[in-house]
């Protein structure tokens, strides 16, 4: 049993860049998040899914994109990259009105 | 979602004090969960508290939610240095379903050994 497994760990992009982080879990867990951190910051929250087709915009949506084609995957997409996307990213999944489970997380520097 | 402020942002505490933490929102919460965060590490669930004034203990940590159900706190008792890391508060968005967590900004605790 996996948990929510997230891939890279790290990246550095350039300017403009895209690229798409991978989260995937395998606890059949109907809901997923994608959260941001910020160095001595808190988190926050990104996009969210309720279920596969599902999504919806959290606090920080901007710059971003995700989809929910299956109940495991949960991949957030940084289409034209910028310097303040330089963040810790973090995808969690859970079931309803339960703990979350978070992934180890995917440093990225946009530079 | 629901909008909760964390309090304090930092902690240094001597081994074998103790350390609070608190999170307090203007509106009522259907439930929070407390989460810790070790340095350089993810989120970890500690608890969640669902009813008014409800208090829950693990070992050394106690956790209560005010009567109200505005505020919540996280008291450790007797530090130790395995307890350094960032500990957040966590609630939902309306509806009483968990599915928008919003987190607290958290409190930093340093422990001196």
């Amino acid at each position: 049993n996996a948990g929510v497994t997230q891939t890279p760990k790290f990246r550095i992009l350039k300017i403009g860049q895209s690229m798409t982080l991978q989260c995937a879990q395998d606890m059949n867990h109907n809901y997923m998040y994608w959260y941001r951190q910020d160095p001595g910051m808190g988190l926050k929250l990104i996009y969210y899914s309720v279920g596969a087709g599902i999504t919806d915009k959290g606090e920080v949506p901007n710059g971003y994109n995700v989809s929910r084609s299956t109940t495991e995957d949960f991949p957030l997409r940084l289409e034209l990259a910028a310097p303040s996307q330089t963040s810790v990213y973090f995808c969690a999944s859970g079931a309803t009105n339960e703990k979350l489970f978070f992934g180890s997380g995917t440093q990225l520097s946009v530079l | 979602g629901q909008q909760v402020m964390q309090i304090p942002q930092y902690q240094h505490v001597q081994e074998g004090e103790d350390f609070t933490t608190y999170c307090n929102s203007s509106t009522t919460l259907s439930n929070i969960q407390w989460y810790k965060q070790r340095p350089g590490g993810h989120p970890v669930f500690l608890i969640q508290l669902v009813k008014s004034g409800e208090v829950k203990k693990q070992k050394r940590l106690t956790f209560q939610f005010g009567e109200a159900k505005k505020n919540s706190s996280l008291h450790i008792t007797a530090t130790q240095t395995t307890d350094v890391g960032t500990y957040f508060c966590a609630t939902e968005g309306s509806g009483g379903s968990n599915y928008k967590l919003t987190f607290g900004k958290g409190t930093l605790l340093t422990v001196n050994p």
